[in-house]
């Protein structure tokens, strides 16, 4: 049980245009979902919490305009990068937990975004 | 702020040799530790967290706070456990996020 999917595994795209990244919950309910970005070789960075039907708390530095998230149901959050450079290509990797505190993450794959 | 460190970017230890990844971390309050384990072409998932005292895969680890490590142990070190180690802190009322460490790839050579 607790798998979470992300979808597309990977996308590369011109610079300029948007790219959605889907997260869902396959089989509970996701009160909480974490995004995170990880560059090669390097540690996850934590982007922005989101909860079911509220705005996303973003983490220090990152750029709300540009990763927006939308947490719109139990089982689905979704990160889109909008006008997208050559500076965002990095692995963005999803996870989420029932929103109890002390619960376990559960991680997606991650998703390859590739900005040409 | 809360700072996890992972010192060793690749750890290579041969099949049977003892396995010490270490973790040191930085929080002023209460905090809780995880180890979280990447196999190649496969998804983070947790190994362990330090509340719950356990051994997962021949794999342990003890909260020292005087030390403010959370260093993972194995005696006997299997081909199989070749993979990416994260070394995770949350903090009690954090809202559930983590702060990972940089990992240490480990590899056992036969």
């Amino acid at each position: 049980g607790a798998v979470v999917s992300q979808h597309p595994s990977w996308v590369i795209c011109k610079s300029g245009t948007s790219v959605k990244i889907e997260c869902r919950s396959l089989d509970f309910q996701a009160t909480t979902m974490f995004w995170y970005r990880q560059f090669p070789k390097q540690s996850l960075m934590l982007m922005a919490t989101s909860n079911e039907g509220s705005k996303a708390t973003y983490e220090q530095g990152v750029e709300k305009d540009k990763f927006l998230i939308n947490h719109a149901s139990l089982t689905l959050s979704t990160l889109t990068v909008t006008s997208a450079h050559p500076e965002d290509s990095s692995f963005y990797i999803c996870s989420a937990d029932m929103g109890r505190e002390s619960d376990t993450q559960y991680f997606g794959p991650g998703t390859r975004l590739t900005v040409l | 702020a809360q700072r996890v460190t992972q010192p060793e970017k690749l750890l290579s230890v041969f099949k049977g040799a003892p396995v010490e990844l270490k973790c040191n971390y930085s929080y002023s309050g209460s905090p809780e530790l995880f180890w979280y384990v990447q196999y190649s072409r496969q998804r983070l998932q947790l190994l362990l967290r330090h509340i719950s005292r356990e051994s997962i895969k021949g794999f342990t680890a003890d909260l020292n706070k005087g030390e403010t490590s959370f260093h993972l142990k194995k005696p006997f070190a299997q081909e199989e456990d070749s993979a990416m180690y994260y070394c995770a802190l949350r903090r009690w009322g954090g809202g559930n996020k983590l702060t990972f460490g940089t990992g240490t790839q480990l590899k056992v050579e036969l």
